[in-house]
């Protein structure tokens, strides 16, 4: 079985710009959760999206958004984008409480 | 809230030592338990879980066993090896969906 995939792998903005970024996760799996990881905050919860509706959601602010399709594909945006947001952004998925799977991760670097 | 506390590393050993990472955690009601390892340039794999008091959780030769009375969830491991260098992350989910809440990160560095 395919894990999960992330693209791109690595992404450069400069401020002010916006971002898409995009999850596909385990085939069969519905619940797709993003994180934020970070050396000085380290990893930090964004929010969960379960059958194309948002569960949970971190303490983030709006400029943080995300979206899952009816594949169960989704992505997450940011807007306006600070230099704060440079990142690694893991996308996990899971099939029920039994833990999650991490894809690698894209890179995210704000000029 | 929900926290999650692990010791600071980095954590140096020679191959072939004893490992101990000791992780606590504070939430409510009863949280399953996890922990991911992260190798450089790589995202998170899940090492082992447990979801509830008293199970331990194993894999590859590591261990944790989910201590409800001192809210612990310490990893052990016997016998070290170079490739076990990396970053482990103690986690807790509330299980109110999929949200972990992850201590800070123990790198562990094995040497030869």
């Amino acid at each position: 079985k395919a894990g999960v995939t992330q693209t791109p792998r690595y992404l450069i903005k400069t401020r002010g710009q916006q971002v898409t970024l995009s999850c596909s996760p385990i085939s069969g799996h519905r619940s797709v959760s993003w994180y934020q990881q970070t050396p000085g905050q380290g990893l930090q919860f964004l929010f969960e999206y379960f059958s194309e509706t948002q569960r949970n959601k971190g303490n983030f602010p709006g400029r943080f958004s995300g979206r899952q399709f009816s594949n169960s594909r989704s992505e997450m945006n940011v807007s306006t984008l600070e230099l704060g947001d440079s990142a690694l952004y893991l996308c996990a998925s899971s099939l029920g409480q039994e833990g999650e799977f991490f894809g690698p991760g894209t890179r995210l670097t704000v000029l | 809230g929900n926290s999650v506390t692990q010791m600071e590393g980095p954590v140096t050993l020679s191959e072939e030592a004893f490992l101990t990472i000791n992780c606590t955690y504070t939430a409510t009601g009863y949280p399953s338990l996890f922990w991911y390892v992260q190798y450089p340039g790589e995202g998170l794999q899940l090492l082992l879980k447990a979801t509830k008091a008293d199970d331990k959780g194993s894999n590859k030769g590591f261990e944790a066993t989910y201590r409800k009375e001192t809210t612990s969830f310490h990893l052990e491991k016997g016998s070290v090896q170079v490739s076990d260098s990396a970053v482990y992350f103690c986690a807790l989910s509330d299980n109110a969906g999929n949200m972990l809440t992850f201590g800070g990160g123990t790198r562990l560095m094995v040497k030869p």
